[in-house]
């Protein structure tokens, strides 16, 4: 099985950075998944960890330690349409290459 | 990438009737994901569908409530059958993008069951 942890709430300034954090424990694993979700819309993709390290796209990264069942999502230069959930989701290696999600983080982004 | 199209976007049911989803995919894909996100709460896997074979069905998820088709490589279907008010989610249709490891997902269909 899969157990996937995340907070479930934060709240940030525009213009500060913020590190939502993610960890996991998983039967398996092949890769790491973060997505950002607007109410009321789908869920769009922001960055893959297969690897340990960090990921860096834009104002986005993502760090994965495999060891530790970690993973951290890092947003910089905080804007106001960055309030929205994130949602952490792990993939495993049976093959069937569904991704399980966590329960999101709902960051709130202050003026 | 990966342009995903999904019939209905929204609807309001009755309790006791079904409703079939539709999920267009625009390129041709091995297996389709169904998710369900009930209000306030994360994504939740339904089944796997690949074409032509039977659905993978998740623990807690069965095939008489959940049937789905799987007609080609491009469609699927979901149906919610015998609906209650607890089956009220927004459905999404997921897929991978050719030859990248993305899971995208379509807009959702939002049902309510009254």
């Amino acid at each position: 099985g899969q157990n996937i942890d995340q907070p479930t709430e934060m709240t940030a300034t525009e213009g500060a950075i913020v590190q939502i954090n993610c960890t996991y424990q998983t039967s398996g694993f092949n890769g790491l998944f973060w997505y950002q979700q607007h109410a009321g819309e789908a869920p769009t993709f922001l960055s893959y960890n297969v690897l340990d390290g960090l990921e860096e796209k834009g104002r986005f990264s993502s760090f994965l330690s495999r060891s530790k069942g970690y993973s951290y999502l890092l947003l910089k230069e905080l804007q106001m349409k960055d309030s929205a959930s994130y949602l952490c989701a792990v993939r495993d290696d049976t093959g069937r290459r569904a991704l399980t999600f966590g329960s999101g983080t709902r960051l709130q982004v202050q003026p | 990438s990966a342009v995903i199209s999904q019939k209905p976007s929204r609807d309001i049911c009755q309790r006791g009737t079904s409703l079939t989803i539709q999920c267009q995919v625009d390129s041709q894909v091995t297996m389709m994901f169904w998710y369900r996100q009930q209000p306030g709460q994360s994504l939740t896997l339904i089944a796997t569908a690949n074409q032509g074979s039977e659905a993978t069905y998740e623990s807690g998820f069965v095939i008489d409530k959940f049937p789905i088709s799987r007609p080609n490589l491009t469609f699927s279907t979901l149906t919610v059958s015998n609906m209650s008010p607890e089956d009220s989610s927004i459905y999404l249709c997921s897929v991978y993008g050719t030859g990248s490891g993305e899971l995208f997902f379509g807009e959702g269909s939002r049902l309510t069951v009254l």
